[in-house]
């Protein structure tokens, strides 16, 4: 298996532009996690999917956040309008089953809003 | 959800072994602990997990004293490719839950 798949890898954008980041779980994963990691506040689980529903969203940041899981091996991070401080990488990764089994990162995307 | 203590860095050399001691002084009774390793311009990569006593793989063992107040993750003979930040997790192993990572412990292999 590829592992789990994020594009882009990079993103640069204005301030108040939409941004949305992808990713491709590994396949017969039921759950997915998107995490936001900067310097100052480390990683952080923005939400998690299991069996494509989203079952905790409470650390999505704001209204500007949203994500989707529209089918099992597709998911998106959306953020409209992107702020400055959106700035960090988002990772997603996927697991077996919900829960703290092993979960498996991808590469991530380096998100840079000026 | 059990709050974890690490140091933030450590430093060693080739070839020793490394202990890297996690606290959860308000561990829940069912709270698993998870250790994941993360390098730089990476996704944290899972190393071990554990409930008591002791685990072991291919990559590293995983003690766990009899409160579960604190666990300590030990990494043979390490080498240079070793350097990266070490995070410890407690939750519990199959309920919704808001995951937190800590910091981490940043280990850095000097030849």
């Amino acid at each position: 298996d590829a592992g789990v798949i994020q594009s882009p890898r990079h993103e640069v954008t204005e301030m108040g532009q939409e941004v949305t980041l992808r990713c491709k779980p590994i396949s017969g994963h039921n759950s997915l996690f998107w995490y936001r990691q900067t310097m100052m506040r480390g990683l952080e689980l923005l939400i998690y999917f299991n069996n494509n529903v989203p079952i905790d969203d409470s650390g999505m940041p704001e209204d500007r956040f949203s994500a989707k899981m529209p089918n099992a091996s597709f998911s998106t991070l959306k953020i409209q309008p992107s702020e400055p401080r959106d700035s960090a990488v988002y990772f997603c990764a996927s697991s077996l089953t919900r829960g703290l089994e092993e979960q498996y990162f991808g590469p991530g995307t380096r998100l840079t809003v000026t | 959800l059990a709050k974890t203590t690490q140091p933030i860095s450590m430093d060693s050399y080739e070839g020793q072994e490394v202990n890297i001691t996690c606290s959860h002084n308000n561990i829940a009774t069912n709270d698993y602990i998870t250790w994941y390793q993360q390098f730089p311009s990476q996704g944290p990569r899972f190393i071990i997990q554990g409930y008591k006593t002791k685990v072991t793989n291919e990559v590293a063992s995983l003690f766990i004293p009899a409160d579960r107040k604190s666990s300590t993750l030990s990494l043979p003979r390490v080498s240079l490719s070793d350097t990266a930040v070490y995070y410890c997790l407690v939750a519990p192993l199959d309920s919704n839950y808001q995951l937190i990572w800590g910091a981490g412990t940043k280990l850095i292999i000097k030849p």
